[in-house]
């Protein structure tokens, strides 16, 4: 089974923290993925990346970056908090895919974090 | 633009009886759809999915159908059981791997 972790369920930091979510895939997929999830917008996508040391812009970038030195993790980092960072985040990742092929990705449980 | 949608954000139906879970899709060039569940305080969860060329797809108690004519998506979930109580989100694939997701609807299964 793919298996997605992420290394916190809960996170509290302050306004101005620099905050790093990880994620690591144990299936060798090439993509990965970071998503916000807030009540009412659904899954927004932050950035993605198709390989080591590849990454793009999802549709909601700012206040983000992203680093995959390794296929297996991708982190997340927000380089200054702010209180409307404060949200679900999940990781996900897949095989990869190109323009006709199909694939899933799977998810991890995600990180609640909240920025006071 | 683009979008996801599901045409209803809540929905509740007895133990036991069929459940359908509606989503609307605008772009029409989208080959791969997906459903998938997310349990309170979880990742989503694959449930099945479907590519274009099929109208129908049918797994352990749940079936998607696919009409492209109106861009319409559904989940029915036979015999619907209180470990079916979740959040079921559609996605259509663009752009490569990227998936579009819709905003989620919640299936309440009372007993």
């Amino acid at each position: 089974d793919v298996k997605v972790t992420q290394s916190s369920r809960y996170l509290v930091k302050r306004t101005g923290e620099k905050v790093f979510l990880e994620c690591v895939q144990d299936m060798d997929h090439e993509n990965m993925f970071w998503y916000r999830q807030d009540p009412g917008l659904g899954l927004r996508l932050i950035y993605f990346s198709y390989d080591v040391k590849m990454k793009e812009k999802g549709d909601i970038p700012e206040g983000y970056s992203v680093s995959r030195e390794k296929k297996e993790r991708f982190s997340l980092i927000l380089e200054s908090a702010s209180t409307n960072q404060t949200s679900m985040y999940l990781c996900a990742s897949s095989p990869i895919t190109g323009l006709s092929s199909y694939n899933e990705q799977f998810f991890g449980p995600g990180t609640r974090l909240t920025v006071l | 633009g683009e979008s996801v949608g599901l045409h209803l954000p809540t929905l509740s139906v007895q133990e036991g009886d069929n459940s359908i879970i509606n989503c609307a899709y605008s772009n029409s060039a989208s080959d791969y759809f997906i459903w998938y569940k997310q349990e309170s305080g979880k990742g989503p969860q694959f449930i099945i999915d479907i590519r274009s060329n099929m109208d129908k797809r049918q797994g352990q108690r749940v079936t998607v159908l696919l009409n492209k004519t109106v861009k319409h998506l559904s989940l029915q979930i036979a015999a619907t059981q209180p470990g079916d109580s979740a959040v079921y989100f559609c996605a259509e694939k663009y752009q490569g791997g990227k998936l579009i997701f819709g905003q989620g609807t919640e299936l309440s299964v009372k007993p």
